[in-house]
């Protein structure tokens, strides 16, 4: 059965002050490892998906890297308004999305 | 550009009650799922569509839930006999197939049961 933990569970931050968010994994053949951002109330937003270890993708702030058993999530030089729960999923064979309980990160100004 | 809407936002029911929450996906997607999260949680998947045809139920659904998506295109999922523990954010999201799935997802219904 697809795990997935992410740690730590929350994570505050001063403005500026850069970190990552870690994503450990288990499946069966990775197909896919999805991070994605939300909001209070809203549904998750699509960030990154990396299919293979050593694959690296960057937005803005955000970089995501992808080994055989974990992905991060590196922040840098952090605003408030990346303050957000922020979800890791993986995808094995054809089944649906496995989802970790995310990372509440707070960035405080 | 619309995108996965949700209907209704917020619902508040007592206990026992049937409730039906609707979803229209992104319309040139083929893929439904409803995904459900309590607070503090990931989501967690509860069925979903390819088309009109149910492809696959998470065995932790309770036989009180339902979903349909009649011609393919928007979705429904009901609760009957309604119980505090289905209190819970209701996900709908969308993809298209091929390939690892980018899931789109909704705002969600935040249903609470009394």
């Amino acid at each position: 059965e697809d795990q997935v933990t992410q740690s730590p569970e929350a994570l505050r931050l001063q403005e500026g002050e850069s970190s990552s968010l870690n994503c450990s994994y288990t499946v069966s053949g990775l197909r896919g490892l999805f991070w994605y951002r939300q909001d209070p109330g809203k549904g998750p937003e699509f960030l990154f998906t990396l299919y293979s270890a050593g694959e690296e993708k960057e937005k803005e702030r955000l970089k995501a890297t992808l080994t055989k058993k974990e992905s991060f999530l590196h922040i840098t030089a952090p605003k408030p308004e990346d303050s957000a729960t922020y979800l890791c999923a993986v995808q094995s064979g054809n089944t649906p999305l496995v989802f970790g309980k995310g990372t509440r990160l707070s960035v405080i100004a | 550009d619309t995108g996965v809407s949700q209907d209704p936002r917020h619902k508040i029911t007592k206990r026992g009650q049937n409730v039906t929450f609707r979803c229209d996906p992104i319309s040139e997607h083929n893929r439904l799922y409803w995904y459900r999260q309590t607070l503090g949680q990931g989501p967690e998947f509860l069925t979903y569509f390819q088309n009109e045809a149910q492809l696959e139920k998470s065995r932790l659904l309770s036989d009180r839930f339902s979903a349909e998506r009649p011609k393919g295109s928007f979705s429904t999922l009901e609760i009957q006999r309604t119980e505090q523990g289905d209190s819970a954010m209701y996900l709908c999201a969308s993809s298209s197939t091929g390939g690892a799935e980018k899931l789109f997802f909704g705002s969600g219904t935040q249903l609470s049961v009394l």
